[in-house]
């Protein structure tokens, strides 16, 4: 079956620091990657995607590149900030028809002053 | 924000009752898929209704139902509660019954007592 695996949380960082977030995925076919993004009280925002090996999605400055070698889709920032400071899904989906996406279990990224 | 709205924002039920939660799409979206996401997990898909069709389910139950009305809003219904029924119920619209840019509400917290 299809699923996400994602390092637990929650990882704690000082502004201004390096973050990675590993996700590896297990898919029958070939899937999307996605990175969505969910802070306090609201719903989900996609962050970035990737729809074939070796794209890299990016936006606001997170950055993941599909790699079907070694089934990973690891999210990166090179700076974060204290407005980072949120739950972060990985999720993958594939071409069924309609469209169904599997999540990860989400990890919690604290960002401190 | 994204333009899907759902509502109640929280509801609080008994076991064995029955839920209706409803969902408006962002304007020109003809697809929604509800989510249902468990407290520290990730979300799972439940279904997702294409032009007041379901075209596609996940692993939930026949009491978990839903309905597509002819502007594309919807609802979920969920009858016979259970405890384990206790999460947040999220839509999300797409234009689109493939389409990889979905659009989060705020989502529903259901307690179920």
């Amino acid at each position: 079956g299809n699923s996400v695996t994602q390092m637990e949380g929650p990882v704690t960082l000082s502004e201004e620091a390096f973050l990675t977030i590993n996700c590896t995925y297990t898919a029958t076919g070939y899937p999307s990657l996605f990175w969505y993004v969910q802070y306090p009280g609201e719903g989900l925002q996609l962050l970035l995607k990737a729809t074939k090996a070796d794209d890299k999605g990016s936006n606001k400055g997170f950055e993941a590149t599909y790699r079907k070698e070694t089934t990973s889709f690891h999210l990166e920032k090179g700076s974060v900030q204290v407005s980072d400071s949120a739950v972060y899904f990985c999720a993958l989906s594939v071409n069924t028809g309609f469209q169904k996406l599997v999540f990860g279990t989400g990890t919690r990224l604290l960002v401190s002053p | 924000e994204t333009g899907v709205t759902q509502s109640p924002t929280h509801l609080i039920k008994t076991r064995g009752q029955q839920v209706t939660l409803r969902c408006s799409s962002q304007s020109g979206h003809n697809t929604v898929s509800w989510y249902q996401q468990a407290l520290g997990q990730g979300p799972q898909f439940i279904f997702q209704y294409y032009r007041e069709e379901e075209n596609g389910r996940g692993n939930f139950p026949p009491r978990f139902s839903g309905l597509q009305f002819p502007n594309y809003s919807s609802e979920l219904n969920v009858n016979a509660l259970e405890l384990d029924d206790s999460a947040l119920y999220l839509c999300a619209s797409s234009l689109g019954q493939a389409a990889e840019k979905l659009f989060f509400g705020s989502g529903t917290q259901l307690s179920v007592l």
